[in-house]
């Protein structure tokens, strides 16, 4: 199984900075199969980026994801107020769908 | 556009079998591209993929549920559904369905919907 560890477990930033969130996986990932999702209090995920550096519908371009093998990084150019919430990357390998444990980002 | 909604009961007695269903609205889960999945996610803690079916009732599990998961569609009614037996405590939490895309990234997902596991 591949675990998926992320990092900064909190990440503390002001709106305008930039935001850097890694994901770090215990063994190669194919970048098609690499995911990652914003989830605020309450609500459901959403999915950001797919195939490690696509976005997903209606996603704005302040957020991008790039990477691969074993090192994958999302980042956002420039926070606005909405983006204080918890990101998870997660990959698909082996018949088995993994999540990283999250980085909270929130409002320094 | 596509919605997921989950459905079923919020609370479960310890030893007996979690079930809920997945209802597909604005389009159909016999599509050829997509597969329907379950994660749950425990109060406060992260989320756990819990299994993934096709519309042809193919499926595919998390090892470390597989004894206990069994996912099931039905195309006639735009459902899948999941079950999960033998609950305790460790199985409160919020499980959500989603749709996976070609990339295998859940690109929709239900609201979801709080399951206890109490006596």
């Amino acid at each position: 199984e591949i675990v998926l560890t992320q990092s900064p477990g909190t990440l503390s930033l002001s709106p305008g900075e930039r935001a850097t969130l890694s994901c770090r996986a215990s063994q190669s990932v194919s970048s098609s199969y690499l995911a990652w999702y914003q989830q605020k209090p309450g609500q459901a995920p959403r999915l950001l980026i797919y195939g490690a550096s696509s976005r997903a519908t209606g996603i704005p371009d302040r957020f991008s994801g790039s990477g691969s093998g074993t090192d994958f990084t999302l980042t956002i150019s420039r926070l606005e107020p909405e983006d204080f919430a918890v990101y998870y990357c997660q990959q698909y390998g082996s018949s088995l769908h993994t999540f990283g444990q999250g980085t909270k980002l929130e409002i320094k | 556009q596509l919605q997921l909604q989950e459905s079923g009961p919020g609370l479960v007695k310890p030893s007996e079998t979690l079930s809920l269903t997945c209802t597909v609205s604005g389009g159909s889960i016999s599509s050829s591209s997509y597969y329907w999945g379950w994660i749950r996610q425990p109060p406060g803690k992260g989320l756990e993929w819990i299994g993934s079916i096709y519309y042809s009732g193919s499926t595919y599990y998390n090892p470390s549920l597989k004894s206990r998961v069994t996912i099931s569609v039905d195309t006639s009614k735009n459902q899948f559904s999941l079950k999960l037996s033998s609950v305790t405590a460790a199985d409160t939490a919020v499980y959500y369905c989603a749709r996976t895309n070609w990339a295998d990234a859940f690109d929709i997902w239900g609201q979801g919907t709080m399951v206890t596991v109490s006596s």
